[in-house]
């Protein structure tokens, strides 16, 4: 069975820390992994990163994924309030149209 | 606009009663999903349709029954059999791409149990 586990669950930080969000997979046959951040209610897609394409970046966002170690991280650099979501992390296997979320990690930023 | 269309966004279901969310995407997408999320959780897969009268069971389909005569609708029926349904539900869709898939997100349904 297809498994993604994300951690921590949950993160409170400050304004301007730095957090490194963690996503592991099982999957058979690899094809992508995605970052999600979700506020309030659909979430938004943040990144996508496949075999030919292992590191990402977006202002102060960026993502590196290790196929070695089948995980990902999602950095966030000098954090801010609306930074403050939920981030979810899913994984796409070959063969099938199949996509598999993890449980997400609840980020809280604190002013 | 392009986009995925779900509704009802809020809905009370009666214990006993069978409820369908709708969703209809006008994206040309092949494949469709349908999530459900508890609160302060993740994203779990209830069922998906990579084609027109095709569909697959997800991790936690009891409980809930999907059709997909078109390929711009997959509607979602929340059965009596579904012990706890109250949730919030997200429909998306996938256009397949070379290097991998995208997902595009419904803005969702909350259902609750009275």
């Amino acid at each position: 069975e297809d498994k993604v586990v994300q951690s921590p669950l949950s993160l409170v930080v400050h304004e301007g820390d730095t957090v490194t969000l963690n996503c592991s997979y099982e999957v058979t046959n690899f094809r992508s992994l995605l970052w999600y951040k979700q506020e309030k209610k659909a979430p938004t897609f943040l990144f996508m990163l496949t075999s030919s394409g292992i590191e990402k970046k977006s202002g102060r966002l960026s993502s590196i994924l290790d196929k070695k170690e089948l995980s990902s991280i999602l950095n966030i650099t000098a954090t801010q309030t609306g930074d403050s979501a939920i981030y979810l992390c899913a994984v796409k296997s070959g063969g099938s149209e199949k996509l598999v979320f993890g449980k997400g990690t609840k980020l809280t930023v604190n002013p | 606009d392009g986009g995925i269309t779900q509704s009802p966004k809020y809905l009370f279901r009666k214990e006993g009663q069978n409820v369908t969310l709708s969703c209809e995407q006008n994206l040309n997408h092949d494949a469709m999903y349908w999530y459900r999320q508890d609160p302060g959780q993740g994203l779990r897969l209830i069922y998906y349709s990579q084609i027109v009268n095709d569909f697959q069971k997800g991790d936690i389909a009891e409980g809930y029954s999907v059709s997909r005569e078109k390929k711009e609708s997959f509607p979602l029926t929340v059965t009596s059999a579904q012990k706890n349904p109250t949730a919030f539900y997200l429909c998306a869709s996938t256009v397949s791409e070379r290097s991998g898939n995208t997902i595009y997100f419904g803005e969702g349904s909350w259902l609750t149990v009275v």
